[in-house]
């Protein structure tokens, strides 16, 4: 089955600084990479996806980047706030619908 | 548009007893999966239903655990004589198809705790 890994397992940044979480997945049959924010003690929230067509997709001050020749994707944020503090999970679906999830990166941002 | 609804949110129980938890997806939405998440860890797949059928169970433990989706309500996971090492946060997501390359939204989640 797939094996998706993700680091940083706990990043800290200044405020308006960026911040990239980076994953590889195992399974070339993957062919869409969301990602997930999770406050503590609530639900994952979908934040960004890619499917494996495009290399790079951008939403304000988020983007991914996916190399599918050596299987990793990124997560970016740039000029980070407050409120991006958070736990992220990468995760690669391949075509039996699973998700497989990342370990989760711990992001603070420090004002 | 209501989201994906879990209840109940906290649920806790003894040793030996059963625990019952409740997903009801989006609407529109026809395919459930749902996931155990262990502080501080990440959410691991444990089951995948559409309506009336178990499509993917690769991730349920072998015994004490079952789900269904009945044609109508919501789906269950049923956790039978349920032990310390049961006790976690679990979450369903439900999407409006199954193919490989739809997001799959959460629900709030049920934090189980066993006594």
């Amino acid at each position: 089955g797939e094996n998706v890994e993700q680091h940083p397992s706990t990043l800290s940044v200044q405020e308006g600084d960026s911040a990239v979480i980076k994953c590889t997945y195992s399974d070339s049959a993957s062919n869409y990479f969301p990602w997930y924010k999770q406050e503590l003690g609530k639900r994952p929230q979908l934040i960004i996806d890619i499917r494996s067509n495009v290399g790079e997709k951008k939403d304000q001050r988020i983007a991914v980047t996916l190399n599918k020749t050596a299987k990793h994707f990124s997560l970016h944020i740039t000029e980070t706030q407050p409120e991006d503090s958070a736990v992220y999970f990468c995760a690669a679906s391949e075509a039996g619908n699973q998700f497989y999830f990342g370990t989760g990166t711990s992001l603070t941002v420090i004002p | 548009n209501a989201g994906v609804m879990q209840n109940p949110r906290h649920l806790v129980r003894r040793r030996g007893q059963e625990a019952r938890l409740r997903c009801s997806p989006m609407k529109g939405h026809s395919h459930v999966y749902w996931y155990r998440q262990l502080p501080e860890e990440g959410l691991k797949f444990m089951v995948y239903l559409q309506k009336e059928n178990i499509i993917d169970e690769s991730g349920m433990p072998k015994e004490r655990f079952s789900a269904e989706f009945p044609k109508e309500g919501p789906s269950i996971l049923r956790i039978q004589q349920v032990v310390r090492g049961d006790s976690a946060a679990y979450f369903c997501a439900s999407s409006p198809q199954g193919a490989s390359n739809q997001p799959q939204h959460f629900g709030d989640g049920t934090r189980l705790s066993i006594l």
